[in-house]
Order: structure tokens, then C-alpha cells, then sequence
């Protein structure tokens, strides 16, 4: 079984650009989740969908990041445009929708850069 | 809110030695507590975890109790590898469907 894919791994951006990072979860998982870990920082939350609906997006820090998640597959994370602040780790996981005691697999991540 | 607050690293250690990496939380309610690992070069993976007061998580020589005293969830190992060496997390999540909220993670480097 395929685990949780990240594309791109890495990208360098100039601020003002736009970058999409995509996820694609396992399949039959209806949870996916964003996090980021920016330089030396704690793993924060950006959001969660379940299927195709943004069930909580409270991490999301400003009006430049856009999620979606069209058919409840893959999703994408747009940011438009880039800030320097943006620079980190975007993670994606996915699991199980309503499972006791599921676990979250994890991504590799894409590390994201702006110059 | 929910928080997770862990040591302050980096940790260096010598193979064989004895490995105790602190994670106390705040939280309402009784939360799920976790331990991801992340090795160089790959994503976060699932180290061990516990989902109620004194449970102990344990995989790969690894061990954590949940105090729920003490608001803790310590992770141990008895004799660390150099293969150990990695990013550790420690986390929480209340719900079966909700978000992790991690600590800022600690890098552990074990010499030969």
C-alpha cells in the first residue's frame, strides 16, 4: 500500500510568486490534514478535511493560503503570493474517519523556501 | 488551549547510554499522547502511543507512561543506537478525528 505522497519535495520561491504543494493521501483515508514546521519551531495545524470538505481551518494564518480537495482525493495547498515568512515544512497526513485510536501517516513533507 | 512543551535540545549521547526525552502537556479532558520520530530524510512516523492515564506506549526499545498526575508523557530508552539518531515529537490529540498539536521536537544525535 502506498503511504501518504508529497509533491513537490523541495521548492525555492521569490516572495511575491505562487506555489501549489499537493498531497496525496492513502487510499480510503477520508481524513487529510496540513501541518508546517517552520525553522526550529513546533509542528503547527493548518487545516483538516474530511473528504472534500474543509472540516477545520483554524490553523490557516492569512487569506494567501488556499486549500482544496476536489473529489476527496488529493489536495493542494496554494500560496499566493509567497512571503518570506512562509519559508518551512509543509506536512500532509491522512487516516481513518472515525476509527478509535487511528493513527496518522505521515508525508515527507516538502520543504518550502522564499527568497 | 491545548500545548505540548518539550526539553530543550539538541542531545548528544555516546551508543548504549540511557535516553529520557521530557514532554509534560496542557490539555482539558483526557487526550490521546504520541511520540513521532522523524530520520533524516523521511516523514514523521509513528514511534509509540497511549490513549489513557498509566497506559505505556513501547515500540522499538522505546517506552512512555502517560501520568496524568504529573501531566507527562517522558520517553525512555535503555540503551540508545546510532541508528536512533532522528527528530522527536511529542504530541497530543483529543478526539479520534482532531489535529496533533505537537512540541517544538528535539534532535537527538547518538555517537559511536
Amino acid at each position: 500500500e502506498a503511504g501518504v505522497t508529497q509533491f513537490p519535495s523541495h521548492s525555492v520561491i521569490e516572495k511575491g510568486q505562487t506555489v501549489t504543494l499537493r498531497c496525496d493521501p492513502i487510499s480510503g483515508h477520508d481524513n487529510l490534514y496540513w501541518y508546517r514546521r517552520v525553522m526550529g519551531k513546533e509542528i503547527k495545524f493548518l487545516l483538516h478535511f474530511v473528504k472534500e470538505s474543509k472540516q477545520d481551518e483554524s490553523g490557516m494564518p492569512n487569506n494567501r493560503f488556499l486549500a482544496e480537495r476536489t473529489g476527496g482525493t488529493y489536495s493542494t495547498l496554494k500560496v499566493q503570493p509567497a512571503e518570506l515568512e512562509d519559508s518551512g515544512v509543509y506536512f500532509c497526513a491522512s487516516s481513518h474517519l472515525d476509527r478509535a485510536n487511528t493513527e496518522a501517516f505521515f508525508g515527507q513533507g516538502t520543504r518550502l523556501t522564499v527568497v | 488551549g491545548n500545548s505540548v512543551t518539550q526539553m530543550e535540545g539538541p542531545v548528544t549521547l555516546s551508543e548504549e547510554a540511557f535516553l529520557t526525552i521530557n514532554c509534560t502537556y496542557t490539555a482539558t479532558g483526557y487526550p490521546s499522547l504520541f511520540w513521532y520520530v522523524q530520520y533524516p530524510g523521511e516523514g514523521l512516523q509513528l514511534l509509540l502511543k497511549a490513549t489513557k492515564a498509566d497506559d505505556k506506549g513501547s515500540n522499538k526499545g522505546f517506552e512512555a507512561t502517560y501520568r496524568k498526575e504529573t501531566t507527562s508523557f517522558h520517553l525512555e530508552k535503555g540503551s540508545v543506537q546510532v541508528s536512533d539518531s532522528a527528530v522527536y515529537f511529542c504530541a497530543l490529540r483529543r478526539g479520534a478525528n482532531s489535529k496533533l498539536t505537537f512540541g517544538k521536537g528535539i534532535t537527538l544525535s547518538v555517537r559511536p
